[in-house]
């Protein structure tokens, strides 16, 4: 049972719109959540996190949204730049206790000029 | 050399051979992790090392057998693996081991092929 799950296999954006890419998870013990992003011949590299205290964290042109009722978070890119094509993966924890990191299966974000 | 690197970088075996991945990292951190992660599916979870010992094995197969000489290196031994078992096989390092909050450090991975 896959627990984090990344639906959009692959994503196209217009360079300078705005980049969505979804996660649902199932477990509502999880309460930390990550988005890593990675380049082909690279290891993925965190991005963003957000607690499950918040609804929202944003770092410059990357923001996170989180729907605890939901079982929901997104990541939103605007403006989305040639270089943030990549491959991004969610991830979900449970801060309490010794709980890994579930991945999602990725979602391959291509940036067109 | 900073953060956490992986050799080889590529790797192509036959399913008699023997072979081992190596990590290292260079962050000071107290955790290292092996991932898998096969075409189209989540990275998957193999085993947890928080100073030198196994917190976790998820399952793993035998032929897949980990050692954890010092907190900064991590070997991944490989035994009469099955085609099946290629991948991308990822090392991670964490400040601590599990904690859902710890960002964990990446390396580049290792691609293997089981011929």
């Amino acid at each position: 049972d896959q627990q984090v799950k990344q639906n959009s296999p692959s994503l196209s954006v217009q360079e300078g719109r705005i980049s969505i890419l979804n996660c649902d998870y199932t477990n509502s013990m999880f309460d930390y959540f990550l988005w890593y992003k990675k380049y082909p011949a690279e290891g993925p590299t965190f991005l963003i996190s957000i607690s499950s205290i918040k609804d929202k964290n944003e770092d410059g042109r990357f923001t996170v949204f989180l729907n605890k009722s939901a079982k929901h978070l997104s990541l939103h890119i605007v403006p989305s730049q040639p270089g943030d094509s990549a491959v991004y993966f969610c991830a979900a924890s449970a801060v309490q206790g010794a709980q890994k990191l579930v991945f999602g299966q990725g979602t391959r974000l291509t940036i067109n000029p | 050399e900073t953060g956490v690197t992986q050799t080889p970088r590529h790797l192509v075996m036959g399913m008699t051979n023997k072979k081992s991945l190596k990590c290292e990292q260079h962050l000071g951190h107290n955790a290292m992790y092996w991932y898998k992660q096969s075409a189209k599916k989540p990275l998957e979870l193999m085993f947890v090392y928080s100073l030198e010992e196994r917190v976790e094995n998820n399952s793993v197969p035998s032929r897949f057998s980990p050692e954890c000489p010092n907190s900064s290196h991590l070997f991944l031994h490989l035994h009469t693996l099955q085609p099946e078992d290629s991948a991308l096989y990822l090392c991670a390092s964490s400040q601590e081991p599990l904690a859902g909050y710890n960002e964990q450090f990446f390396g580049p991975g290792t691609r293997l092929t089981v011929l």
